[in-house]
């Protein structure tokens, strides 16, 4: 059974850190892995996508990286703001015609 | 602009009244997909669909109902609500399951 757990629930950190969200998942054989950044009462919103030949994907100040013999994707975001504040989450895809969600990463950037 | 739009954004309704929830995307994407969100059980897939007349259960089908009479709209339908379907419904598109996934801004749904 394809499962995908993301640690920690939640994350309290001050403005300017860097930080690392994680998300693990239990079937190596995925089709890629997608971070998604959601803000309280609205939809998700893609961060980036890697495919499963991919090892990292850079947007700006994130950075996303995938492992797939350990089963571990990470989200790196520099230099943390307060309107990165938002539940982060990530999505697995197999050859099941849909994604496998984590149950998220609530993130607070203190000011 | 790109976008997944969803109406309407909040809807209160009564037990057995027939709604639907209208999706549509305006990228060409072949793959569209419904999910639900509530707490504690993260998003659920409802059912999906690979093409125009192409679709097929997710994980809680149960009391929803899909069509896909054409590319750009994938409408849910309640045919008769119950209080334990209320939550927070996404409609997402993509080129296909590999790709970029789209989510619309999400359809808050209460039944009383």
């Amino acid at each position: 059974k394809q499962e995908v757990t993301q640690i920690p629930a939640a994350l309290s950190v001050p403005e300017g850190e860097n930080l690392v969200l994680n998300c693990s998942f239990t079937d190596s054989a995925i089709y890629n892995l997608q971070w998604f950044r959601q803000d309280p009462g609205k939809g998700l919103t893609s961060l980036l996508l890697i495919q499963s030949s991919q090892r990292e994907q850079t947007s700006g100040r994130l950075n996303a990286s995938l492992d797939k013999s350990s089963g571990r994707s990470t989200l790196y975001i520099a230099a943390s703001q307060p309107g990165d504040s938002a539940t982060y989450l990530c999505a697995a895809t197999y050859n099941f015609n849909k994604f496998y969600f984590g149950s998220g990463t609530k993130l607070n950037v203190k000011p | 602009e790109a976008q997944v739009t969803q109406n309407p954004r909040y809807l209160i309704t009564v037990t057995g009244k027939k709604l639907t929830v209208t999706c549509s995307q305006n990228m060409n994407h072949e793959y569209m997909s419904w999910y639900r969100q509530d707490p504690g059980l993260g998003l659920r897939q409802i059912y999906y669909s690979m093409n125009v007349e192409v679709t097929d259960k997710g994980d809680v089908p149960e009391g929803y109902k899909v069509s896909r009479k054409e590319k750009r709209n994938f409408p849910l339908i309640l045919e008769s609500p119950s209080p334990n379907q209320t939550s927070l419904y996404f409609c997402a598109s993509s080129f296909g399951v590999r790709a970029e996934a789209f989510f619309g801004q999400g359809t808050r749904l209460t039944v009383v």
